[in-house]
């Protein structure tokens, strides 16, 4: 499977300032994704990026927000806008088995561990 | 649209007693199924997943899953725990056509000496 790792793996931010938590795989991959793990929650699925197109939102999540680059097939950032206390969370972002691997299966990396104050 | 349930938020059992984690599903086409297990301070780590064929799936550090299409339930389960298998456990669904996951609340396995 894909080695898959995330800077910074956690960070201490102010409200109202902005964080971007990159995201590099080892191989190349159609799709990534960015997902949010609040506090003692499940996994919320914030958006689909994929390389040359828009990155896809979920019901909640929204560009301004959580815009999301993708300028390659190995690498993706996500960028935590205007935060406030209640973006402190877990930013994990997945991929697919690597191009061609065809077995539907997401692969997680080590999480940005991220809180607000 | 698919949905998944983990009807146990924790589960405490003694080291080397057998446990099982409940998932079930509910979903209008056919599913593909999925455990993962974080560790404190960790990322999600894949346990096993069922596609298709053999409904028993065996993954690593001897667990297993069984897909029980009538019941939509993926149980998990270990015939002899460790106080490293100490985790919060996920299981997902995914619908076939689709490459969004659905992950259920997940259950904190919490092993005892």
């Amino acid at each position: 499977s894909a080695v898959i790792s995330q800077k910074p793996s956690r960070d201490i931010c102010q409200r109202g300032t902005s964080l971007t938590i990159q995201c590099q795989v080892d191989s190349q991959v159609t799709m990534m994704f960015w997902y949010r793990q609040q506090p003692g929650q499940s996994l919320t699925l914030i958006a689909t990026a994929n390389q040359g197109s828009e990155a896809t939102y979920e019901s909640g999540f929204v560009i301004d927000k959580f815009p999301i680059s993708r300028p390659n097939l190995t690498f993706s950032t996500l960028t935590v806008s205007n935060m406030s206390p209640e973006d402190s969370s877990i930013y994990l972002c997945s991929v697919e088995e690597p191009l061609g691997g065809g077995t539907d299966t997401q692969y997680f990396g080590p999480g940005t561990r991220l809180t607000v104050l | 649209a698919q949905s998944v349930t983990q009807l146990d938020s924790q589960v405490p059992v003694f080291e080397e007693a057998p446990v099982e984690l409940r998932c079930n599903y509910s979903s209008s086409v056919s599913v593909y199924l999925f455990w993962y297990v974080q560790y404190p301070n960790q990322g999600l780590q894949l346990l096993l997943k069922y596609l298709s064929g053999s409904t028993l799936v065996k993954g690593i550090n001897g667990f297993e899953a069984e897909f029980n299409k009538s019941q939509t339930s993926f149980h998990l389960r270990k015939p002899s725990v460790h106080i490293s298998d100490t985790a919060e456990y996920f299981c997902a669904v995914r619908g076939s056509g689709t490459y969004k996951y659905i992950f259920g609340t997940g259950t904190r396995l919490k092993v005892l000496a």
